[in-house]
């Protein structure tokens, strides 16, 4: 069965270092997306794609950074973490229809110590 | 006023009630809604779409108000196993393919 897959599932990391969460997809979806998800503020876009090469900043960017090389992947990465930081990620995907319905991976939760 | 707006809940009813949440949205060009179930450190599930006026799943029924801009989800008969937060998710202004999603809505059925 087609899938979306995020690791690592929970990591807990230092302040000030690099961290990367991926995101896999089997559904060869041409839009994906990263949310985050905290208490109080719901769901937040951080960053969005609509294909290969192409990247968007969400609500919510400032010290986050994607990239799309493939069609499967879009990895999140956390230029220097901060305690701020510390959520449940969400990866999600979705065909490039209007109207079409987001499906969304397990969550990542971090935490920056 | 926010994008979209949930009431925070949490609604507390007995098995076999039936309760309603609304959903109120900003963009009065959204031609889509979605209801999402997201049970407790899970990732949200879609519940239910919206396209037109409505839409009937067994025991789910979404209605939507364009006129005052509300989408409402109608659960019957609950069951305990209906306990869990519901989102709401409406397009973006700016992009029929970005979801902006409400705070949600929590249930909690009881014995």
């Amino acid at each position: 069965d087609a899938e979306i897959t995020q690791s690592p599932r929970h990591k807990i990391t230092e302040t000030g270092r690099q961290v990367t969460l991926a995101c896999h997809q089997t559904w060869n979806h041409n839009n994906m997306f990263w949310y985050r998800q905290d208490l109080g503020h719901g769901l937040r876009l951080i960053h969005y794609s609509y294909g290969v090469q192409d990247t968007n900043k969400g609500e919510v960017s400032d010290g986050y950074s994607v990239s799309r090389s493939n069609t499967e992947d879009l990895p999140l990465t956390l230029e220097s973490a901060a305690s701020s930081q510390t959520s449940v990620y969400f990866c999600a995907s979705s065909e490039r229809t209007t109207g079409n319905t987001i499906y969304f991976g397990e969550g990542s939760w971090l935490t920056v110590v | 006023r926010k994008e979209v707006e949930q009431d925070p809940g949490p609604f507390n009813v007995p098995e076999g009630a039936t309760v309603a949440f609304n959903c109120t949205y900003s963009n009065s060009a959204s031609q889509s809604f979605f209801w999402y179930r997201q049970d407790c450190r899970k990732e949200p599930k879609l519940l239910m779409s919206v396209y037109s006026s409505g839409n009937e799943d067994g025991r789910f029924t979404a209605q939507l108000n364009r006129a005052s801009q509300y989408i409402s989800l109608l659960i019957r008969d609950s069951k305990l196993s209906d306990s869990a937060t519901y989102l709401c998710a409406v397009p973006t202004v700016d992009s029929s393919y970005k979801l902006i999603f409400g705070s949600g809505t929590r249930l909690l059925v009881r014995p």
